[in-house]
C-alpha cells in the first residue's frame, strides 16, 4: 500500500539548517508530484514546496523561496526538504504528500503523519 | 492569494447527528476545492475533490457541495470515527488551505 514516512525533525536554533526526509513506498516514485506541507501550532496547513513528476520542476511558497530546497532521490525512493536560515516562523509539523494524477491534480491523495520541527534558541 | 475561511471553528455534535461545515473563499475558485479529514497523530485523508466528488473509499455519508466562493461539507450521520478536524483546500490560484473546523463529541 501507499506509504509516506517523514523523518529528520527536531529542535534547531534560529539561523541553522535542517534536512527532512520522506521515504515513500507502494507507488511509482517518479510518476507522481510530491509536496511538503507544514502546519504551525494552532493554524491550518500551509503548502511549502513541490517537485513535479517526470522533468521534476520545483516550486516554492514565497515564505520559503531561497531558503528551502526540495529534491528527490529515485535510487532510494526518498523526498527531501533542505531547510536553511531557519526562523521561529518555521516551527511546524512538516508533512510530505503525494499529488494525485488526472482529476486529482493539485490535490493530495496520500499524506505522511508528519515530523515536528521546532526552531528555538 | 486566495484566503479560505472555515466556520464554525468548532462543532459540538452527538453521534448520529448531521454535521454541516462551511468554507468560504476570498475570491472565486470555481469548483477547485477539496476537503480533508485529520485526526491527531495520523495522516490527513482526502475526502472530497472538485467540490463534490468523493475520493476512493470515502463513505457516502460524506458529501460536498458549492462553487465559486461558498462550499459545504456535510456528514449526514456522524459515526464515532468522524470526530476529527476538517480542512478545505483550493487549487484555483496556487494552493491554500482553510484554518479548519474541529468536529467534537458533545
Amino acid at each position: 500500500q501507499v506509504q509516506l514516512v517523514e523523518s529528520g525533525g527536531g529542535v534547531v536554533q534560529p539561523g541553522r539548517s535542517l534536512r527532512l526526509s520522506c521515504a515513500v513506498s507502494g507507488f511509482s516514485f517518479s510518476g507522481f508530484g510530491l509536496h511538503w506541507v507544514r502546519q504551525a501550532p494552532g493554524k491550518g496547513p500551509e503548502w511549502v514546496a513541490a517537485t513535479s513528476y517526470g522533468v521534476g520542476n520545483d516550486y516554492y511558497a514565497d515564505s520559503v523561496r531561497g531558503r528551502f530546497t526540495i529534491s528527490r532521490d529515485a535510487s532510494n525512493n526518498t523526498l527531501y526538504l533542505q531547510m536553511s536560515r531557519l526562523t521561529t516562523e518555521d516551527t511546524a509539523v512538516y508533512f510530505c504528500a503525494r499529488e494525485g494524477r488526472g482529476r486529482l491534480q493539485d490535490y493530495f491523495d496520500y499524506w505522511g503523519r508528519g515530523t515536528l520541527v521546532i526552531v528555538s534558541s | 492569494e486566495v484566503v479560505l475561511t472555515q466556520s464554525p471553528a468548532t462543532l459540538s455534535l452527538s453521534p448520529g447527528e448531521r454535521a454541516t461545515l462551511s468554507c468560504r473563499a476570498s475570491q472565486s475558485v470555481s469548483n477547485f476545492l477539496a476537503w480533508y479529514q485529520h485526526k491527531p497523530g495520523q495522516a490527513p485523508r482526502l475526502l472530497i475533490y472538485d467540490a463534490s466528488n468523493r475520493a476512493t473509499g470515502i463513505p457516502d455519508r460524506f458529501s460536498g457541495s458549492g462553487s465559486g466562493t461558498d462550499f459545504t461539507l456535510t456528514i449526514s450521520s456522524l459515526e464515532p470515527e468522524d470526530f476529527a478536524v476538517y480542512y478545505c483546500q483550493q487549487r484555483s490560484n496556487l494552493l491554500t488551505f482553510g484554518g479548519g473546523t474541529k468536529v467534537e463529541i458533545k
